[in-house]
């Protein structure tokens, strides 16, 4: 079965870049999407079809994908982006979540 | 305001059933696909089921394969979720998901119901 694969923690200080990238095999032929989940929220999605941004997501957050990896960059991070991210691909009409990467500000 | 709110959840006992219900408003619910997803607390998110927008289509995850059912009825905007043989490992946070049809992203999600399976 298909699996993505995230780092478990990301930290960065406030004002920088922070990247946090997920892997599957040959997941750049298949569409990436980005979602952030903060501390008893539901999820919100944040990136869709490897870089469009729903509205109201600030410009901040952008993705990339690309042979095994797909990428969200957030710039000039906020202390309110600190929450967990997931990635998104389909396979075969299931979807599959990768293991979710801890964005720590500070 | 478009919204999912989900309802059902509670305590149940191992190979026990519970039915969970989403419904929607603020949006044509008739032409949305609709997704479970759950999550163990603390951990992350795992995809359930996915049903199509006239409940022509169904796809599951294998672990719920054969045990779980989704359904829907457009007539009362709500997608339900028919959990039978209820497991401990199918505790977990509910959610239910619109699909953004065209971009096939999960854009839209409610707050979640809990699921306990214990004795």
């Amino acid at each position: 079965s298909y699996e993505l694969t995230q780092s478990p923690s990301v930290s960065v200080s406030p004002g920088q870049t922070a990247s946090i990238s997920c892997s599957g095999d040959k997941l750049g032929d298949k569409f990436a999407y980005w979602y952030q989940q903060k501390p008893g929220q539901s999820p919100v999605l944040v990136i869709f079809q490897d870089f469009k941004r729903p509205s109201g997501i600030p410009e901040r957050f952008s993705g990339s994908n690309s042979g095994n990896t797909a990428t969200l960059t957030i710039s000039g991070t906020q202390a309110m982006d600190e929450a967990d991210y997931y990635c998104q691909a389909w396979d075969s009409s299931t979807v599959i979540f990768g293991g979710g990467t801890k964005l720590t500000v500070l | 305001e478009v919204q999912l709110v989900e309802s059902g959840g509670g305590l149940v006992q191992p190979g026990g059933s519970l039915r969970l219900s989403c419904t929607a408003s603020g949006f044509t619910f008739s032409s949305f696909w609709m997704h479970w997803v759950r999550q163990v607390p603390g951990k992350g998110l795992v995809w359930v089921s996915r049903i199509y927008s006239d409940g022509s289509s169904t796809n599951y995850a294998d672990s719920v394969k054969g045990r779980f059912t989704i359904s829907r009825d457009n007539a009362k905007n709500t997608v339900y979720l028919q959990m039978n043989s209820l497991r401990a490992e199918d505790t977990a946070v509910y959610y239910c998901a619109r699909d953004l049809s065209l971009s096939d992203a999960l854009d839209i999600w409610g707050q979640g119901t809990m699921v306990t399976v214990s004795s």
